[in-house]
């Protein structure tokens, strides 16, 4: 499975955008790019996924270049309880997940 | 979406002693299910692959004999940490595919924390 690189942390203000940009340049052509998100000691929890195009759920969109070669995670409008580790993951067909050191997002007031 | 419980969520155990930790898909069945381990201020750490009918693979680097692995059915992973010792305190969580083929979303167990005295 590629490598992904994240920032270590960000901010965002509640109620605003939070843009968290994840870096997949060795990605190959039948990996996926997925989010995760872990609050404070819990299990983490989906976010959403894709592999070329852009996509959007109840929770969030993914941007993807055209390249592949870097998405972004998109919470539309944050909230306190959006504050996390966010995981940006390229899985392949094996089905495991390798986490890397992930964005702590810190969404203030 | 799919529910993975794990149990116990919490345990405390003495050194020298075994605590096994359950993985269960509530709602769907998995051939399949990962095992983790996380310290304090780090990411998840991939320790295992729990199959189903047969042996788990274990990620180098991983004792087999210290962490046994057991898929006895398609809803129920177990994972026994053998003979504990204080550094095997850690966050222990699973996972399970909600669906096989290739884009297969994993569920997460809310883990459970293990501290070793």
């Amino acid at each position: 499975d590629a490598k992904t690189t994240q920032p270590p942390s960000m901010d965002c203000a509640e109620g605003r955008a939070a843009n968290l940009p994840c870096n997949h340049s060795t990605i190959s052509g039948n990996e996926y790019v997925y989010w995760y998100r872990q609050i404070h000691s819990q299990g983490p929890q989906y976010i959403i996924h894709g592999l070329k195009n852009n996509e959007t759920n109840e929770m969030a969109s993914l941007i993807i270049t055209e390249d592949r070669k870097s998405s972004t995670l998109i919470l539309p409008h944050a909230t306190l309880r959006d504050t996390a580790v966010y995981y940006c993951i390229a899985q392949g067909t094996t089905g495991k997940l390798i986490f890397g050191q992930g964005t702590t997002l810190q969404v203030k007031p | 979406g799919a529910v993975v419980s794990q149990h116990p969520s919490w345990v405390i155990c003495k050194s020298g002693t075994s605590v096994k930790i359950e993985c269960r898909s509530l709602d769907f069945q998995a051939t399949t299910m990962f095992w983790y381990r996380q310290f304090p201020k780090q990411s998840l750490m991939l320790m295992a692959t729990s199959n189903e009918g047969s042996k788990a693979t274990y990620e180098q680097g991983v004792e087999k004999d210290k962490f046994l692995i057991n898929h006895a059915s398609l809803t129920l992973s177990t994972l026994t940490v053998t003979s504990a010792h204080p550094e095997d305190s850690s966050f222990y969580i699973c996972s399970a595919p909600g669906a096989s083929g290739i884009e297969n979303i994993q569920y997460f167990g809310a883990g459970t924390r293990l501290s070793v005295l």
